[in-house]
């Protein structure tokens, strides 16, 4: 089945730079990766997603990258604030059509 | 629309016994499922189902048990609670695969 890794498992970056999250999966075929956003008490939220046939997609300041040749993907923040602060979760569909997630990491962005 | 109810928010359970975690949603989505977070290991798969009256066993599966009567609701069993059980556990459904999940608040677990 699919595996998705995310590597770091936190990150810390000052207010105002940017913040890159990566993950790889495993399953060639997988066509969809969505990614979550999970704060303190409070279930995963979506916050941008990216299917197979597109290599790049952008909503104001969040950004997410595909690389299928090498299977990863990346969340890229910029101008990251405070309220960033949050674990975030990639994940991918696989050949049997379910979610599979990373184990997350948590972004701190320091005042 | 109120999305994925989840309840109850807490609950402090003692081995042996049972309790069921409730989820409905009203988006009329046809696929459901439920996870279960520990820290560190993120999101496991415990049960699914892609319409009313089909269930099918995720990553996760022993000691629980599901049953999908409407599209709306998605219950979870826990039959003989043990601490291996203590987690958050959280409901989500989406109209179709390749679609973004939406999650409920979650249900937070303790066994005793």
């Amino acid at each position: 089945g699919e595996n998705v890794e995310q590597h770091p498992s936190t990150l810390s970056v000052q207010e105002g730079d940017s913040a890159v999250i990566k993950c790889t999966y495993s399953d060639s075929a997988s066509n969809y990766f969505p990614w979550y956003k999970q704060e303190l008490g409070k279930g995963p939220q979506l916050i941008i997603d990216i299917r197979s046939n597109v290599g790049e997609k952008k909503d104001q300041r969040i950004a997410v990258t595909l690389n299928k040749t090498a299977k990863h993907f990346s969340l890229h923040i910029t101008e990251t604030q405070p309220e960033d602060s949050a674990v975030y979760f990639c994940a991918a569909t696989g050949a049997n059509s379910k979610l599979t997630f990373g184990k997350g990491i948590t972004l701190s962005v320091r005042p | 629309n109120a999305g994925v109810t989840q309840t109850p928010k807490f609950r402090i359970l003692k081995i042996g016994q049972s309790m069921t975690l409730q989820c409905t949603q009203d988006m009329n989505h046809n696929y459901m499922y439920w996870y279960r977070q520990d820290p560190g290991m993120g999101l496991k798969l415990i049960y699914y189902s892609v319409g009313a009256g089909i269930t099918d066993k995720g990553e996760v599966p022993n000691g629980y048990n599901v049953s999908r009567s409407t599209t709306e609701d998605f219950p979870l069993r826990l039959e003989l609670a043990a601490p291996s059980q203590t987690s958050v556990y959280f409901c989500a459904s989406t109209i179709n695969t390749g679609y973004g999940y939406t999650f409920g608040s979650g249900t937070r677990l303790t066994i005793v």
